[in-house]
């Protein structure tokens, strides 16, 4: 079975400070890994995802997440937070073979403080 | 350029009405999915269909009913509506990663 944790139910960040949102995963083999964000009243929209190659994954609106394969951990960051990017974020895993369902988190609520 | 389109986007129920939820996607994907999400608890899967002519259960499934009319569509039935099932509806359809339709904000009353 796989599973996703995101410690953290809310963040708080200054305007101009790093974020960084917390996922954690559990998966039988090699993970695909996504984030998705949600704002108010609207579905989710894809931020980005890891595949294969570099650790380092960049994605929409300056966000950015590392894959850490021994720490089974694919954390968001962003160098310096807007207000806009007050949000509701999802970590995702699935396997990498086949047609493998999404599993997600209980998601992160980031609020960036002026 | 439409993606996932979900049809109603609100709906009030009373208790032991029932109801279709209509999804599309233009995407030719094979793959599409219904879940719902409700606070604190994520999304949670209630419906799959890896491909055409082919359904299964995900996580909550009780009092639900899908049919996969074909690749485009997927609808999500409540035959006998509970307040329990009070929650945002969404479908998704998928290659690798899972694009998304807008949502339907379901009440049960």
């Amino acid at each position: 079975a796989q599973s996703v944790a995101q410690p953290e139910d809310q963040v708080n960040v200054a305007e101009g400070n790093p974020l960084t949102v917390k996922c954690t995963y559990s998966v039988s083999g090699n993970p695909y890994l996504f984030w998705y964000v949600q704002y108010p009243n609207r579905g989710l929209q894809f931020l980005l995802k890891y595949i294969t190659g570099d650790n380092l994954v960049k994605g929409s609106y300056g966000f950015e997440a590392e894959f850490n394969k021994s720490q089974t951990s694919f954390h968001l960051k962003k160098p310096s937070a807007l207000v806009s990017d007050s949000a509701l974020y999802f970590c995702a895993v699935r396997l990498n073979f086949g047609n493998e369902k999404l599993t997600f988190g209980t998601g992160t609520r980031l609020t960036i403080i002026p | 350029n439409a993606g996932v389109t979900q049809t109603p986007k609100f709906q009030v129920l009373k208790t032991g009405q029932s109801m279709t939820l209509q999804c599309a996607q233009d995407m030719n994907h094979n793959s599409m999915y219904w879940y719902r999400q409700d606070p604190g608890m994520g999304l949670r899967l209630i419906y799959y269909s890896a491909s055409e002519g082919t359904t299964d259960k995900g996580e909550v499934p009780n009092g639900y009913n899908v049919s996969r009319l074909n690749k485009r569509e997927f609808s999500l039935r409540l035959e006998s509506a509970a307040p329990s099932q009070t929650s945002v509806y969404f479908c998704a359809s998928s290659e690798i990663g899972y694009t998304f339709g807008s949502g339907t904000r379901l009440t049960v009353v």
